[in-house]
């Protein structure tokens, strides 16, 4: 049963352009959500996260929206850059008796082209 | 600051074998998460620890183990390796304070290969 849905397996945009990562949830004890980044031989890198209360939170380029009646939360990525190009990652954090495990999508592969 | 390291970076076992991987936590965190990602998969909770002792843990069967160790680095050990043990082990790095964590750092991770 999987908590924390990516349905787009792979994302292509052109270079300026804005890219929309989108992540659905199904668990409503979720407070927190995180996007992280991960390049091929690196571990995932944070991005952005957003807590339950906010339906929105801002860095730079990168947007996140919540939607909490949907389940529903968004990445805006504006503009789009090719060192962008990477997998992203949904995660939604679940406190489980004092530790906050994070739960993870399968991921969205963005190709930013030039 | 230092970040998270991990080691080794690629490893090979056979099946039945026993494993040590090894973290060491960013400078100043006092929690280490482990996660498994197998190939096209997100990242999955093995388990947590806090000043050394396990603080939850998710669906993975008792032949994964951890420890924490003072300085607060890590090992996950797992016995009887399987073939489907074959993965990315991501440990992940924090700083808990009272009910709430900071958002977790990971490390580079460990490829596993079973044969």
């Amino acid at each position: 049963d999987q908590q924390v849905k990516q349905n787009s397996p792979s994302l292509s945009v052109q270079e300026g352009r804005i890219s929309i990562l989108n992540c659905d949830y199904t668990n409503s004890m979720f407070d927190y959500f995180l996007w992280y980044k991960k390049y091929p031989a690196e571990g995932p890198t944070f991005l952005i996260s957003i807590s339950s209360i906010k339906d929105k939170n801002e860095d730079g380029r990168f947007t996140v929206f919540l939607n909490k009646s949907a389940k529903h939360l968004s990445l805006h990525i504006v503009p789009s850059q090719p060192g962008d190009s990477a997998v992203y990652f949904c995660a939604a954090s679940a406190t489980q008796g004092g530790s906050e495990k994070l739960v993870f999508g399968k991921g969205t592969k963005l190709t930013v082209n030039p | 600051e230092t970040g998270v390291t991990q080691s080794p970076t690629h490893l090979i076992k056979t099946r039945g074998q026993q494993v040590t991987l090894r973290c060491s936590s960013q400078s100043g965190h006092n929690t280490v998460s482990w996660y498994q990602q197998a190939l096209g998969q997100g990242p999955q909770f093995i388990f947590q620890y806090y000043r050394e002792e396990e603080n939850g843990r998710g669906n993975f069967p008792p032949r994964f183990s951890g420890l924490q160790f003072p300085n607060y680095s890590s090992e996950l050990n797992v016995n009887a390796l399987e073939l489907d043990d074959s993965a990315l082990y991501l440990c992940a790095s924090s700083l808990k304070r009272g009910r709430s964590t900071d958002t977790q750092y990971f490390g580079p991770g460990t490829r596993l290969t079973v044969l």
